[in-house]
């Protein structure tokens, strides 16, 4: 079993339309939770943390986060063709001393 | 706040050679660093992590010999590849964080892709 599990896609999402982004995760002990968005041939950047159980809101992202279920969520809403991306979902490891990755989902948005 | 740099963007070198990039966090101090590798169409592979002032802690699988790291200062790191062959060849991204502020949010170089002819 990978340690950070997501659907590689591709995603195909009409623009304006929510996009809904899952992962699971393997280690019980994870406390810190994050989505980064990379662009090909670019690196990742951060675009949502999160810590506690329920939901983040950050403009058009929210993030939600259900421990119990090992499982990290990002909703897009009113997407938009520049949201089209790969994105990762990333979870410290229980001693919080390295970062542990996904394989990334591919979004496609969709004019 | 929390921009890391990463020099070069891109670099390429004859097989044999080392290559040097370094990654550097411009408004903040790095206690702790990442390098990853990233293969065309694949993630992100943690390689090693470096704590200013000790020696890096490699992933399984790589060799510490090959890929120098060095975390002399809260500012800079440096990952070397040394020897390099084509099979080296590959996006190299540098993330850093700072555990003093209270958060573990990694922010990322701009990456370097390395082609070793």
């Amino acid at each position: 079993q990978k340690e950070v599990e997501q659907n590689s896609g591709p995603l195909s999402v009409p623009e304006g339309a929510i996009a809904s982004l899952n992962c699971t995760y393997s280690d019980r002990g994870s406390q810190s939770f994050f989505w980064y968005r990379q662009y090909s041939g670019k690196s990742p950047e951060l675009i949502m943390s999160i810590y506690s159980n329920g939901d983040k809101e950050d403009g058009r992202f929210t993030a939600q986060l259900n421990k119990a279920s090992q499982y990290v969520s990002l909703l897009i809403r009113d997407s938009q063709p520049s949201d089209s991306a790969t994105y990762l979902c990333a979870v410290t490891s229980s001693s919080a001393s390295k970062i542990i990755f996904g394989s990334g989902t591919r979004l496609s948005i969709r004019p | 706040g929390a921009v890391v740099s990463q020099h070069p963007s891109w670099v390429i070198c004859k097989s044999g050679t080392s290559v040097k990039i370094e990654c550097r966090s411009l408004d903040f101090q790095a206690t702790t660093m990442f390098w990853y590798r990233q293969f065309p169409k694949q993630s992100l592979m943690l390689m090693a992590t470096s704590n200013e002032g000790s020696k890096a802690t490699y992933e399984q699988g790589v060799e510490k010999d090959k890929f120098l790291i060095n975390h002399a200062s809260l500012t800079l790191s440096t990952l070397t590849v040394t020897s390099a062959h084509p099979e080296d060849s590959s996006f190299y991204i540098c993330s850093a964080r700072d555990l003093t502020r209270g958060s573990t949010e990694a922010f990322f170089g701009q990456g370097t892709r390395l082609t070793v002819v």
